[in-house]
């Protein structure tokens, strides 16, 4: 199993303000995935994040507004800009850890409230 | 990408047999039905998986019918640490592991 880990865990940020959230794994995958929850709604992809090459944004989502590293194989990083109360959600991180093993990991999420 | 449709909520008792149905019709051929278990304030925990008949682990059994287009999520004599939302997700194992969430089941366990 893939053991993530997200930082921060919360903030309280003021509207206009950037928050960058970091993705931390235990062991070197293939394939990060960033998705949104926004209070009681189920979750919504924002983007994967392949090491090497510029991430694939879902529809409705776009780089200038969410942009994500992805340094190496262990790492990434999701950029929420020019942050308003909509972005107000719990932003996870999820790994796909490899042909071997079917399950996708994710972490505990970063709850964002923009105020 | 398949979507899935599931009930919104679901009420049970303790110690009781909990079905949750998904609905899959355009899975694709090289699909795997994955269910997911989030609690509050937590990411999502994979539960099982499979990909056709009948899959069983040591929390839960998955049914699968022949034309896959559908699935049952069991859940055996549940218990209050069994609340939470069940997320049916189909996705390509040989590629991508891009899932898209549907709705999910809102599962609320009475004493």
């Amino acid at each position: 199993s893939a053991v993530i880990s997200q930082k921060p865990s919360r903030d309280i940020c003021q509207r206009g303000t950037s928050l960058t959230i970091q993705c931390q794994v235990d062991s070197q995958v293939t394939m990060m995935f960033w998705y949104r929850q926004q209070p009681g709604q189920s979750l919504t992809l924002i983007a994967t994040a392949n090491q090497g090459s510029e991430a694939t944004y879902e529809s409705g989502f776009v780089i200038d507004k969410f942009p994500i590293s992805r340094p190496n194989l262990t790492f990434s990083t999701l950029t929420v800009s020019n942050m308003s109360p909509e972005d107000s959600s719990i932003y996870l991180c999820s790994v796909e850890p490899g042909l071997e093993n079917t399950e996708a990991f994710f972490g505990q999420g970063t709850r964002l409230t923009v105020v | 990408l398949a979507k899935t449709t599931q009930p919104i909520s679901m009420d049970s008792y303790e110690g009781q047999e909990v079905n949750i149905t998904c609905s899959h019709n355009n899975i694709a051929t090289n699909d795997y039905i994955t269910w997911y278990q989030q609690f509050p304030s937590q990411g999502p925990r994979f539960i099982i998986q499979g990909y056709k008949t009948k899959v069983t682990n040591e929390v839960a059994s998955l049914f699968i019918p022949a034309d896959r287009k559908s699935s049952t999520l069991s859940l055996p004599r549940v218990s209050l640490s069994d609340t939470a939302v069940y997320y049916c997700l189909v996705g390509d194992q040989s590629g991508t592991y891009k899932y898209i969430f549907g709705t999910g089941t809102r599962l609320k366990v009475l004493a």
